[in-house]
């Protein structure tokens, strides 16, 4: 069965300082791979997506993911964190089929030291 | 402005109590979702529907129910059969039930049993 494990279920950064949050998949294809960010009392909101067409993807707010098929893993970073990058992070993976086969990992709370 | 639209936000439940949760989205989308969020967990899947008059179980429908009368709304209903029913409830979309394509977040609704 298709899983998704994050890394940490909570990460604490100096502003300024690199972020790198960790997603790992298990997969017998190449999947569709997903980062949603979630602040408090709101919807998720979709960073990035990767589909294959570069294993490095780029999203907004200056986050990037990189696909390595060979460590099955899709870790997000940021070169800078900024205090306003304080929230819940989503790592989503989705084989070939149905939409609503996307499974979600458990999350990893991103906070940011001044 | 294009999105999906949940209400109320917050709603309490009396014990014995059926309550309903209201998604309304106007991005065109086939595909519409219902997601549960515990704190401290990943999302799962309640219910979902791929195409107007159809829809199918997720992987905890049980107390549960959906109706998808129009494309632009999918209504929850809380039955009295669910257990534990307070928990972060989102609705979402995407174009198409295919897997790859990008599922959109609503702001989501706290239920409370009281």
């Amino acid at each position: 069965a298709q899983s998704v494990t994050q890394l940490g279920s909570h990460v604490s950064v100096s502003e300024g300082a690199l972020v790198l949050l960790r997603c790992n998949y298990s997969s017998s294809v190449p999947p569709y791979l997903f980062w949603y960010v979630q602040y408090p009392n709101q919807g998720l909101q979709l960073l990035l997506k990767y589909t294959s067409a570069a294993t490095l993807v780029k999203g907004i707010n200056g986050f990037e993911a990189e696909f390595k098929k060979s460590e099955t893993s899709f870790h997000l970073t940021k070169p800078s964190a900024h205090m306003s990058d304080a929230a819940e992070y989503f790592c989503a993976v989705s084989d070939l089929g149905s939409a609503s086969k996307i499974i979600f990992g458990s999350g990893t709370r991103l906070s940011i030291r001044p | 402005d294009g999105g999906i639209t949940q209400s109320p936000k917050y709603l309490f439940r009396k014990e014995g109590q059926n309550v309903t949760l209201s998604c309304e989205q106007n991005l065109n989308h086939d595909a519409m979702y219902w997601y549960r969020q515990d704190p401290g967990q990943g999302l799962r899947l309640i219910y979902y529907s791929q195409i107007v008059n159809d829809f199918q179980k997720g992987d905890i429908a049980e107390g549960y129910s959906v109706s998808r009368e129009k494309k632009e709304s999918f209504p929850l209903t809380v039955t009295s059969a669910q257990k534990n029913p307070t928990a972060f409830y989102l609705c979402a979309s995407s174009p198409t039930g295919y897997s790859g394509n990008t599922i959109y977040f609503g702001e989501g609704s706290w239920l409370t049993v009281v």
